[in-house]
């Protein structure tokens, strides 16, 4: 049940762009992006509710392609802050309440 | 606001031996969820709530157990505790049909069994 993401790890200069994609064998109702520093808890980035949504603030964009049961996420110009790992969560279609966090992706930011 | 608030944030525990991780939020939130992240790993669902006096089970139930008998607390019990619960806990709470929509997280409180 748990979403698998692609890369597991990505290493960017300032100013690069990265896509992290999250995939689930299962239909799914939404899609949440969490960041999560080194020793510290997940912090909310965005929701997605409806296939095709497509949502962002600053430089950092979602969207959610719900026929193929993925959700991407887009980092443009990447800055120092961006560092840490990425989590989507999914809700799975009648499942209940259940959330399945992803595998993660860590994302490292240099100069 | 507090938020969401955890007790203890370290804890060693011997094989065998029981314990309570305290979880509070005050946001007046209906879902509350209890994860554990080992090292490097993502975060499993161990149990969640979608209100007082409701529970159920996530990912990896075994060895743990919750109540919710108000809207505010959410403690999660481990009995007899085995190395394999050496883990980071977190607990979050969320206003499921809200604004956002979205799950605030504890600090989280670092266990080790030995």
């Amino acid at each position: 049940q748990q979403p698998v993401q692609s890369p597991q790890a990505v290493i960017l200069r300032e100013g690069e762009d990265a896509v992290i994609n999250c995939s689930s064998s299962k239909a799914l109702y939404s899609v949440h992006w969490y960041r999560q520093k080194h020793g510290e808890a997940p912090v909310f980035l965005m929701i997605l509710l409806k296939g095709g949504e497509q949502k962002g603030h600053d430089k950092i964009s979602a969207s959610f392609n719900e026929k193929k049961q993925q959700s991407s996420l887009y980092l443009t110009a990447s800055q120092l802050s961006y560092s840490g790992t990425y989590f989507c969560g999914t809700e799975i279609r009648w499942s209940g309440n259940q959330f399945y966090f992803g595998t993660g992706t860590s994302l490292t930011v240099i100069p | 606001n507090a938020g969401v608030t955890q007790t203890p944030k370290f804890r060693i525990l011997k094989i065998g031996q029981s314990m309570t991780l305290q979880c509070t939020q005050d946001m007046n939130h209906n879902y509350m969820y209890w994860y554990r992240q080992d090292p490097g790993m993502g975060l499993k669902l161990i149990y969640y709530s979608v209100g007082a006096g409701i529970t159920d089970k996530g990912e990896v139930p075994n060895g743990y157990n919750v109540s919710r008998s108000t809207t505010e607390d959410f403690p999660l019990r481990l009995e007899l505790a085995a190395p394999s619960q050496t883990s980071v806990y977190f607990c979050a709470s969320r206003d499921s049909g809200g604004r956002n929509d979205e799950q605030y997280f504890g600090p989280g409180t670092r266990l080790t069994v030995t």
